[in-house]
């Protein structure tokens, strides 16, 4: 049963530019949610979706977008880039709102 | 959710046990107190949560005062493999019967051979 799958795991983007990452909860889980790590801190989190709609969000701006598939696959979506968007993001997917989070190993992001 | 206070890094030797201890002075009624694991470049793993009293599991065991305020890691015999970033986080359902996990800073141990 494979965990939590992120793609890709790295990623170089110029600034003002857009980028998506990938995220395939584990079998089973209908919840996912975004972090975003950045080096030395730990993570931030971004929002939470379910059933295909946001339904938590963290302090991030609106440049920080979602989507949650009926397969329950999501993508985050950053628009306008900007260096300090460089970071770890991390996806976990959970049972429910109360479940355990699982975690997946992250996307890297570079933004020069 | 409640903020959490954890020591910034701490080292240990092989072999010994380590308890790594979180402050949560405003916990409420209906938080749990949950552990995570992280190393480098990799997404945070699950370690162990309770409630009140202790709660012990294959890898760990965590201890929770009457008053909850506070709450103790131990990890026994630790080996190298176990140098990481360790997060407390503390955190139940909202008012909207959702959960979200806020993480601090963590702990960092060091084990040294």
């Amino acid at each position: 049963d494979a965990g939590v799958t992120q793609s890709p795991t790295h990623l170089i983007k110029t600034r003002g530019q857009q980028v998506t990452l990938r995220c395939s909860p584990k079998s089973g889980h209908d919840t996912v949610s975004w972090y975003q790590q950045a080096l030395g801190q730990g993570p931030q989190f971004i929002f939470q979706y379910y059933e295909e709609e946001e339904r938590q969000r963290g302090n991030f701006p609106d440049r920080f977008s979602g989507h949650q598939f009926p397969n329950y696959s999501s993508e985050l979506n950053v628009n306008a880039l900007l260096l300090g968007d460089s970071a770890l993001y991390l996806c976990a997917s959970s049972l429910g709102g109360d479940g355990e989070a699982f975690f997946g190993q992250g996307t890297r992001l570079t933004v020069v | 959710l409640a903020k959490t206070t954890q020591p910034i890094s701490m080292d240990s030797y092989e072999g010994q046990e380590v308890n790594i201890t979180c402050s949560h002075n405003n916990i409420a009624t209906n938080d749990y107190i949950t552990w995570y694991q992280q190393f480098p470049s990799q997404g945070p793993r699950f370690i162990i949560q309770g409630y009140k009293t202790k709660v012990t599991n294959e890898v760990a065991s965590l201890f929770i005062p009457a008053d909850r305020k506070s709450s103790t890691l131990s990890l026994p015999r630790v080996s190298l493999s176990d140098t990481a970033v360790y997060y407390c986080l503390v955190g139940g359902l909202n008012s909207g019967g959702y959960q979200k996990v806020t993480f601090g800073t963590g702990t960092k141990l060091q084990v040294i051979p």
